[in-house]
């Protein structure tokens, strides 16, 4: 069975403070795929990053880093020096090769960024 | 390119009705999806196309058929609207890379759904 546990509901921040999302993903496949996705209050959903399991290293980009470890099943995504844009549901997200790109999602988490 | 567009943006439908959301994308995925989002669960995939005429269930299929007679096009349908399908639905297409990888969803804007 395949699952993503995205266990942090709401998270709610001070402006210029780092958080990180936790993403914890069950799966038994050996080839798999993980993303991460914001969805801003407008509603859209907007794509942030693709992780090949056979690829550990860890992304940063601007003030975006993602912690990818197998041997603990996660992938967190860490948000530096947050700011208000940032304010949003994040959903992680998991699907394996072969699978016709059928994606599992987590229950995603809810950030606030504060003024 | 316009990528994925779904129709109508909302719709508010009666118990008992039926209707169809309509999704495009102009990429030439091979690959597109229906999910629902409900509070507090993510998204749950109802359906998905592997292709021009294949078409498969995903977690939550109930109540729901789809088609998909082009590459273009994957319309869902309700076929007799319960309140239970009140929700946001959103479309997605995607395709494997040149080195067989999946590639990220690309998704369309939404249709909020309300059944009354």
């Amino acid at each position: 069975a395949q699952k993503v546990t995205q266990a942090q509901t709401e998270i709610s921040v001070v402006e210029k403070e780092d958080v990180t999302l936790d993403c914890v993903y069950e799966t038994r496949d050996t080839t798999y795929y993980l993303f991460w996705y914001k969805q801003p209050p407008s509603g859209e959903l907007v794509f942030l990053i693709r992780r090949n399991s056979f690829d550990e290293q860890n992304e940063i980009s601007g003030r975006y880093s993602w912690n990818f470890q197998k041997s603990t099943s996660s992938f967190n995504f860490t948000i530096t020096a947050s700011q208000v844009v940032d304010s949003a549901v994040y959903f992680c997200a998991l699907t394996f090769s072969g699978g016709y790109n059928k994606l599992i999602f987590g229950a995603g988490t809810r950030l606030a960024v504060h003024p | 390119n316009a990528g994925v567009t779904q129709t109508p943006k909302f719709q508010v439908l009666k118990t008992g009705q039926s209707m169809t959301l309509q999704c495009a994308q102009d990429m030439n995925h091979e690959y597109m999806s229906w999910y629902r989002q409900d509070p507090g669960m993510g998204l749950r995939l109802i359906h998905y196309s592997v292709g021009a005429g294949i078409t498969d269930q995903g977690e939550v299929p109930n109540g729901y058929n789809v088609s998909r007679s082009t590459t273009e096009d994957f319309p869902l349908r309700l076929l007799s609207a319960a309140p239970s399908q009140t929700s946001v639905y959103f479309c997605a297409s995607s395709y494997l890379d040149r080195q067989g990888m999946n590639t990220e969803a690309f998704f369309g804007q939404g249709t909020r759904l309300t059944v009354v």
